[in-house]
């Protein structure tokens, strides 16, 4: 059974560092694409970032590059989140996701988030 | 950046057909995907690549994809099927998700 388990959340004031952990089990971890996704309280779900197989290529929604990285560690299955500079609008509940890749001709056609994690919740206050 | 919009609710009876629209300025090229949303759950994939089904989902949630506007049905709406629905897809580089701002579903 493909499973994504996320960890590392908690409460850090304004100005602070976390770094989430997303432990992936059921599949060949390194074979897929990951993305985080976060969800501020009553609010919609927002793409926050996504990273290849290999963990070679990163991307970041404009409200979070520079302050946060995504990466990888395919030996222990487990992607990360790492969050600096974190503000009061990065609270959130923050999913881990697999992504699903269809290429044609060597290009993406298709990419989406097939399995998601439970989400595990940061709060940025003082 | 780039934006998908859907409308804030909708709301239909039992058994009435639900209707829920993104629309996107990239879409005639990329694909919409749709995700359902229970209170307190993580979000469930229901439709991707417009208008395909992933096993497991019922047969009344059926998207088509027109021009700029993609559309999720869910044709004789159940009460359990009560939940904030959210269109997904790319910018035009491919690179960047967007969700658009969701949309509560409400069958009563």
């Amino acid at each position: 059974e493909v499973q994504l388990v996320e960890s590392g959340g908690g409460l850090v004031q304004p100005g602070g560092s976390l770094r989430l952990s997303c432990a992936a089990s059921g599949f060949i971890f390194s074979s897929y694409a990951m993305s985080w996704v976060r969800q501020a309280p009553g609010k919609g779900l927002e793409w926050v970032s996504g990273i290849s197989g290999s963990g070679g290529s990163t991307y970041y929604a404009d409200s979070v590059k520079g302050r946060f990285t995504i990466s990888r560690d395919n030996s222990k299955n487990t992607l990360y989140l790492q969050m600096n500079s974190l503000r009061a609008e990065d609270t959130a509940v923050y999913y881990c996701a697999k992504y699903r890749i269809t290429m044609v001709r060597g290009v993406i056609d298709s990419l989406y988030m097939d399995v998601w994690g439970k989400g595990t919740t940061v709060t940025v206050s003082s | 950046s780039y934006e998908l919009t859907q409308p804030p609710s909708v709301s239909v009876s039992p058994g009435q057909t639900a209707r829920i629209t993104c629309s996107g300025d990239a879409l005639p090229k990329k694909y919409a995907y749709w995700y359902q949303q229970k209170s307190g759950q993580a979000p469930v994939l229901v439709i991707y690549e417009d208008s395909k089904r992933p096993s497991g989902i019922p047969e009344r949630f059926s998207g088509s994809s027109s021009g700029t506007m993609a559309t999720l049905t869910i044709s004789g709406a159940q009460v359990e099927d009560e939940a904030d629905y959210y269109c997904y897809s790319t910018d035009s580089s491919g690179n960047h998700g967007v969700f658009g701002g969701g949309t509560k579903l409400t069958v009563l």
